[in-house]
């Protein structure tokens, strides 16, 4: 089946520091999203792009669609002890009646010493 | 606000059981997607469901099956459980209206350990 390959895999960061993942994919998603998981929790929606090129912010968060529609990164500039958990990238596909069908990336452990 | 509410948030049942877990959706939301997490891999989705009718069916077991009431809460029946199955499955909302932005409510979860 589809898969997204996220990077990294883990991160250790020193609060303060600014964090980068990615995900790539072999095939064209429509829409872009990012989540965030705590532990024990569900995935919660932190940013969704929707158009090829789009760079959008919430608050200390940036994520950008990428040009040829088969990547993303999310950025996190500043980091502080809350951020910890993990991220997954998401990607749909466009049509049908697949519309919460998600395909997620592998996830990224974000690890965040004070 | 209302979140989705799964039911229960842990279950162990043994080989060859059965299990059934509930969804109800954040109110007026009429989607309602069911995904499965196993230890340290990412979300895999089964099954969803709009008006009560399956919308959409992604690697869910044939031992497995879902469907969505009038009031539009949803149950994932598992059958002839397995070790496998052991897993953290949760349930999505969202409204039709935004659906196709896959902007996803999820729910925290529910549990399931077989022995």
């Amino acid at each position: 089946g589809q898969q997204l390959n996220q990077s990294p895999q883990s991160m250790f960061i020193q609060e303060g520091e600014d964090v980068s993942m990615n995900c790539t994919s072999s095939s064209i998603f429509n829409t872009w999203l990012w989540y965030k998981q705590d532990p024990g929790e569900g995935p919660v929606l932190l940013i969704a792009l929707y158009k090829a090129g789009e760079l959008t912010s919430n608050g200390r968060l940036t994520a950008q669609f990428g040009i040829t529609r088969k990547d993303s990164f999310l950025n996190i500039s500043a980091s502080i002890p809350s951020d910890v958990g993990i991220y997954f990238c998401a990607g749909r596909h466009a049509g049908g009646t697949s519309y919460g069908k998600l395909t997620f990336g592998q996830g990224t452990i974000l690890t965040v010493h004070p | 606000a209302a979140g989705v509410i799964q039911s229960p948030r842990h279950l162990i049942k043994e080989k060859r059981e059965t299990a059934t877990l509930k969804c109800y959706p954040i109110p007026r939301h009429d989607t309602v997607y069911w995904y499965q997490q196993g230890p340290g891999q990412d979300p895999q989705f089964l099954i969803s469901f709009y008006e009560k009718m399956q919308s959409d069916k992604g690697s869910i077991p044939d031992r497995f099956s879902a469907q969505q009431f009038s009031d539009y809460h949803s149950e994932l029946n598992m059958s002839s459980l397995e070790l496998g199955d052991s897993a953290l499955y949760f349930c999505a909302s969202s409204p039709r209206s935004r659906a196709n932005t896959g902007e996803l409510f999820f729910g925290e979860g529910s549990r399931l350990t077989v022995l």
